[in-house]
């Protein structure tokens, strides 16, 4: 595609709930990344694909969380028994491997947990 | 462990004037350094990438510049206008690393 994909734009949950985001980089970009963003603040990283593999999870704040990128393209990021302070933006950006490092993103995920 | 830091975290001028943004980072081994802009309720849109070999960068109005041995990269917007009003993030990308680590941004309103 055109640009970085994230769907849902908007989601409302309820606390415990399960919630799946899904971001479908350009097309091309063997990197991507997933952001987490809270009002008023900087992204903050979450995790780094390669490809299928995740290359660095360091940013993922704890087991509930989870991310996959099975074919190397299209990624989804889990999150299970959600709470409350998981409201937030999730931002998807991608890049490709090899080139200036330039990272582009998509317009986000907005998470909220009630 | 990198830390960026974006000073003034807001800042209001007059349209027409000339400003400039600051950004700072702990750690001068970097990769590249990235600026993006964020309207409200958006995603970022990448402004200007300064390799670390490089010392500024520049599109249209805006020019960026990179001083890596004192930490440091400011973003010159010349000629303001009330569109420009939005919020900018820089973020480095560390030598070895593949991660960008983001500033908390400085909110900038151009006044008609």
């Amino acid at each position: 595609g055109a640009g970085v994909s994230q769907t849902p734009s908007n989601k409302v949950t309820e606390k415990g709930k399960y919630v799946e985001l899904r971001c479908d980089p350009i097309s091309g970009h063997t990197a991507l990344y997933w952001y987490r963003q809270s009002l008023g603040q900087g992204p903050e990283f979450l995790i780094y694909f390669q490809g299928t593999g995740a290359a660095d999870d360091s940013g993922l704040p704890n087991d509930r969380f989870f991310a996959v990128r099975p074919e190397g393209s299209v990624s989804t990021l889990k999150i299970q028994r959600t709470e409350r302070g998981d409201s937030a933006v999730y931002l998807c950006a991608s890049s490709r491997t090899g080139d200036t490092g330039e990272l582009f993103f998509g317009e986000g995920s907005r998470l909220t947990v009630l | 462990k990198q830390e960026v830091t974006q000073i003034p975290a807001a800042l209001s001028v007059p349209e027409g004037e000339n400003l400039v943004l600051n950004c700072s980072f702990t750690d001068s081994a970097i990769y590249n350094l990235q600026w993006f802009r964020q309207d409200p309720g958006k995603g970022l849109t990448s402004l200007l990438l300064i390799q670390s070999s490089q010392r500024e960068q520049t599109s249209g109005r805006l020019n960026a510049s990179l001083d890596k041995s004192s930490g440091r990269s400011t973003l010159y917007i010349a000629a303001s206008q009330p569109g420009d009003s939005a919020t900018y993030l820089c973020a480095v990308k560390g030598q070895g690393a593949q991660k960008l680590v983001f500033g908390q941004g400085t909110r900038l309103t151009i006044n008609p």
